[in-house]
């Protein structure tokens, strides 16, 4: 089993669509949870990220941990052309290391 | 601009030649990442430094990689003897230690093995 599992999608949606992403993980010890946005040709930029469990919410963007069924979920509403890009899903376990480990992406196009 | 800057952007090299990248981190970053990514895959862990000292390297890292940051500031990674599977974009990330868990990435070096 992948350590982490992603949808690589192409995902396309109309605009104004409410999208959403989700990973699952197998690791147990993984306690920071991202989410990245990475356009063509370019590096990531991190979008949010939630320590432990819970939800958490930026402008359009809301994040969703749930340790119990190892699945994190990001929702974006009111959804842009200037959201398409590839969305990155990644962890960080707190067991004596800082490597972040990173989902396949799943490419989103929104439709204008 | 104070991101993260890799040099070169684009690197074209021929099977067996030995190629080095660049990255100079936000000065004040003491965290240092080296991910590979390839087309339609997420970043992969190379390894990382914390100041000069390299503290995690991927087991799948083969020993014709090696990284260095000397002083503690930029950092290069060197592959020798290229193939053809080493082809791929390397990222360079940075981070301040204690602080949220932002990684700020470069634009990336292409690297493409003829």
């Amino acid at each position: 089993q992948k350590e982490v599992e992603q949808d690589p999608g192409p995902l396309s949606v109309p605009e104004g669509a409410i999208v959403s992403l989700n990973c699952t993980y197998s690791n147990s010890a993984f306690q920071y949870f991202m989410w990245y946005r990475q356009y063509s040709r370019k590096g990531p930029e991190l979008l949010m990220y939630t320590y432990s469990s819970g939800n958490k919410e930026d402008g359009r963007f809301t994040a969703q941990v749930d340790k119990s069924s190892k699945y994190i979920s990001l929702f974006i509403r009111d959804s842009q052309p200037s959201d398409s890009a590839t969305y990155l899903c990644a962890f960080r376990s707190t067991s004596g290391t800082y490597k972040y480990i990173f989902g396949t992406g799943t490419r989103l196009k929104v439709l204008a | 601009d104070t991101g993260v800057s890799q040099d070169p952007r684009h690197k074209i090299t021929k099977r067996g030649q030995n190629v080095t990248f660049r990255c100079d981190p936000i000065s004040e970053h003491n965290r240092l990442y080296w991910y590979r990514q390839t087309l339609g895959q997420g970043p992969e862990f190379l390894t990382y430094f914390q100041n000069e000292a390299q503290l995690e390297k991927s087991r799948l890292l083969s020993d014709r990689f090696s990284a260095e940051r000397p002083k503690g500031s930029f950092s290069t990674l060197e592959i020798q003897r290229t193939e053809q599977g080493d082809s791929a974009m390397y990222l360079c990330a940075s981070r301040r230690q204690g602080g949220d868990e932002k990684l700020f990435f470069g634009s990336g070096t292409q690297l493409s093995v003829l």
